[in-house]
């Protein structure tokens, strides 16, 4: 059974640093594309980047709102995904989801995610 | 990046039909998932690649996709289904995935 587990939310203030863990399980985390994706509370899905899996040399992508500040990574002999937020703003405040594609391909969709961790951003 | 646009709400009784659409330019070429998340919930992937159901979720859920309107169909709708319904697709442009704004499904 596919499991992800995020870990790491909580309270920081502006201008802080926090970083985020997804504990995978029950699938070999190197073959997949990896996402994380954040919800604002009251507010959509927005999604924040993904790392590729092994065949696409673990590359990563971000969106324009999060890129220079936040860093996606991944260690696959731990099935750990991280994200490490710098510089964080009162608007980055929200749940944090990490999210498996459903099978294997860049334009797959998110079949798999984790219950979420909530970060709050205020001084 | 490309746009996709919901309506913030549809409203059905139970029993009906809930229809929760999905625009965007020519949407018709790209291949559309729909996701719903009940309160306090992770999103739940109902419907991918226009019209496919993941194993589990019931043949009451259907897609279509076609110019530039993409459509969720919810059969006999229950109290259960009340939730927010996202649709996505694959921005080739950007290299990412696009979420609409999300649908508030409310059963009367």
């Amino acid at each position: 059974e596919v499991q992800l587990v995020e870990s790491g939310g909580g309270l920081v203030q502006p201008g802080g640093s926090l970083r985020l863990s997804c504990a995978a399980s029950g699938f070999t985390l190197s073959d997949h594309y990896m996402d994380w994706v954040r919800q604002a509370p009251g507010k959509g899905l927005e999604w924040v980047g993904r790392t590729r899996n092994k065949a696409n040399s673990y590359t990563t992508e971000y969106a324009a709102s999060v890129k220079g500040r936040f860093t996606i990574s991944r260690d696959d002999s731990k099935n750990s995904l991280y994200l490490q937020m710098k510089s964080l703003k009162t608007e980055d405040t929200a749940v944090y989801y990490c999210a498996r594609d459903y099978y294997g391909s860049g334009s797959a969709p998110l079949g798999y995610w984790g219950q979420g961790t909530l970060v709050t951003v205020s001084s | 990046s490309y746009v996709v646009t919901q309506p913030p709400s549809v409203s059905v009784a139970p029993g009906q039909t809930a229809r929760i659409t999905c625009g965007g330019n020519n949407i018709g070429s790209k291949s559309v998932h729909w996701y719903q998340q009940k309160p306090g919930q992770a999103p739940v992937l109902v419907v991918h690649d226009d019209s496919d159901r993941p194993s589990g979720i019931p043949e009451r859920f259907s897609g279509s996709n076609s110019g530039n309107t993409a459509t969720l169909t919810i059969s006999r709708v229950e109290a259960g289904d009340e939730a927010d319904y996202y649709c996505q697709v694959w921005d080739s442009s950007s290299d990412h995935p696009v979420f609409g704004g999300g649908t508030k499904l409310t059963v009367l």
